[in-house]
C-alpha cells in the first residue's frame, strides 16, 4: 500500500508566526498535493506539484508557499501564520496527475492563536 | 465561490436504505474521483470512473458518470452503519490539477 507520511500530526503556532509542514512519500509518485480542510466543509487545493523543484498555485495559495526539493517531499509554508490558517491540511500523492486516485496522509491539524 | 468550499450536505438514513449522492462539475474531465474520509483521517479512494465506463461497481457501491451533463453520482445498496463517513467527489482539472466537490456528510443509524 502506497505511503504518505505528514508531520508533526498537530501543531499549534504563534499569529505571525512561521509554520512549515512536512509531507514524504515513498510512492515513487510524480505529482504532489496539499489541501485544507475547514471543519464540516470539503477540501481546497493550495500547492500542487508534478515534478520536483517545481510547484505550482492552486485555488487558494495566498499566504502559503511550496517547496519541493526532491521527489519523496513536499513541504507547505507558511511565512506568517494568520488566526485563518487555523485547519487541517492535507497531503496527497499520485502517479498519474488528475487520471489516478490520490493517495492521502493523516492530515496535519494547526491551530493557530 | 470555489467548486467544494460549499458546506458540507448532511444525510441522515436507516439501516438497511439505499442511498445516492450526486455530483456536477463545471470543467471537461475524463475521470470522477469517488473518496470516503472517516473522522479524523484522510480521504481514501473508493471508487475511480472513467468516461468510458459509465457505471462502475464496487461491493454495494455503484458509480455513474455521464460527461454530456458533467455529473457523477454514487449510491450505496443497503447501507450499513459502517458506511456512515463524509462523501467528496473529485475530479481533474487538467494541467495536474485535483479538486474537490463540497461532499456529503452520511450517518446511517440502526
Amino acid at each position: 500500500e502506497a505511503a504518505v507520511t505528514q508531520s508533526p500530526r498537530s501543531k499549534v503556532a504563534v499569529t505571525g508566526g512561521k509554520v512549515t509542514l512536512s509531507c514524504h512519500q515513498t510512492n515513487n509518485h510524480d505529482y504532489m498535493y496539499w489541501y485544507r480542510q475547514d471543519t464540516g466543509h470539503g477540501l481546497r487545493l493550495i500547492h500542487y506539484s508534478y515534478v520536483a523543484d517545481s510547484t505550482e498555485k492552486g485555488d487558494i495559495p495566498d499566504g502559503y508557499k511550496a517547496s519541493r526539493p526532491s521527489q519523496e517531499n513536499f513541504s507547505l509554508i507558511l511565512e506568517l501564520a494568520s488566526l485563518s490558517q487555523t485547519a487541517v491540511y492535507f497531503c496527497a500523492s499520485t502517479s498519474g496527475g488528475g487520471n489516478e486516485r490520490l493517495f492521502f496522509g493523516h492530515g496535519t491539524k494547526l491551530s493557530v492563536l | 465561490s470555489q467548486w467544494g468550499e460549499e458546506n458540507l450536505q448532511a444525510l441522515s438514513i436507516q439501516e438497511g436504505e439505499d442511498v445516492t449522492m450526486n455530483c456536477s462539475y463545471k470543467t471537461y474531465t475524463t475521470v470522477v474521483h469517488w473518496y470516503r474520509q472517516d473522522s479524523g483521517r484522510g480521504p481514501a479512494l473508493i471508487i475511480l470512473i472513467r468516461s468510458n465506463e459509465r457505471e462502475k461497481r464496487s461491493g454495494r457501491l455503484r458509480a455513474t458518470l455521464d460527461t454530456s451533463s458533467q455529473s457523477s453520482s454514487l449510491s450505496i445498496t443497503a447501507a450499513q452503519c459502517e458506511d456512515t463517513a463524509v462523501y467528496f467527489c473529485a475530479v481533474g482539472t487538467g494541467g495536474y490539477k485535483v479538486v474537490f466537490g463540497s461532499g456529503t456528510r452520511l450517518l446511517v443509524s440502526p
